[in-house]
């Protein structure tokens, strides 16, 4: 199992381009998240779904939208990039049963917005 | 282990020592909790789970208790390591809201030779 995948790795945008953060799973997980995080802070919940064609707002959905079309994939649109969404950006997925509630993590996107 | 605006609360332990990692979290209705260990560079990786039936429980060289009269949460390693220099988040959830988990702010945790 490749587990948890993300692309890309980094990224550079300018002041109002848009751009799709790709995120996609291997475990038949039902459930997935996205997260920002930011210098000395902890995990934000951007959006999260918890199962195909379902998604759902987190804490900071402002600025991004997701779908999920499939079980596997779960990607992240920035529909215009402000600077304020320069960050890192973590893909989690997990299962919702009782003895595998663990939430496995992908690399990472690194989003500088200029 | 409580955040200070930008800066992580830092927890310098000489090697072999024992580590304790603490945790407030906010939501009493958290029937979920998880310890998780970020390396430089890398994504956030699962390190113990504890359900609120539960005021403790033990991994491989961890121990994670758990006071909800508080609602504060430890993260105890044992003999702590080189390798277990890192940033230390907890997260909360209750499961009838399953995936829409709740993170601190972590705690940097160095180990001095």
């Amino acid at each position: 199992n490749a587990g948890v995948t993300q692309t890309p790795k980094f990224q550079v945008l300018k002041t109002g381009q848009s751009m799709t953060l790709q995120c996609a799973q291997d475990m038949n997980h039902e459930y997935m998240s996205w997260y920002r995080q930011d210098p000395g802070m902890g995990l934000r919940l951007i959006h999260y779904s918890v199962g195909a064609g379902i998604t759902d707002q987190g804490e900071v959905p402002n600025g991004y939208n997701v779908s999920r079309s499939t079980t596997e994939d779960f990607p992240l649109r920035l529909l215009s990039a402000a600077p304020s969404q320069t960050s890192v950006y973590f893909c989690a997925s997990s299962y919702s049963g009782a003895s595998q509630e663990t939430q496995y993590f992908g690399p990472g996107t690194r989003l500088l917005v200029l | 282990g409580e955040s200070v605006g930008l800066h992580l609360p830092t927890l310098s332990v000489q090697e072999g020592d024992n580590s304790i990692i603490n945790c407030a979290y906010s939501n009493s209705a958290s029937d979920y909790f998880i310890w998780y260990k970020q390396e430089s560079g890398k994504g956030p990786q699962f390190i113990i789970d504890i359900r609120s039936n539960m005021d403790k429980r033990q991994g491989q060289r961890v121990t994670v208790l758990l006071n909800k009269t508080v609602k504060h949460l430890s993260l105890q390693i044992a003999a702590t390591q080189p390798g277990d220099s890192a940033v230390y988040f907890c997260a909360e959830m209750t499961t009838d809201s399953w995936g829409k988990f709740q993170f601190g702010a972590g705690t940097q945790v160095v180990v001095t030779p």
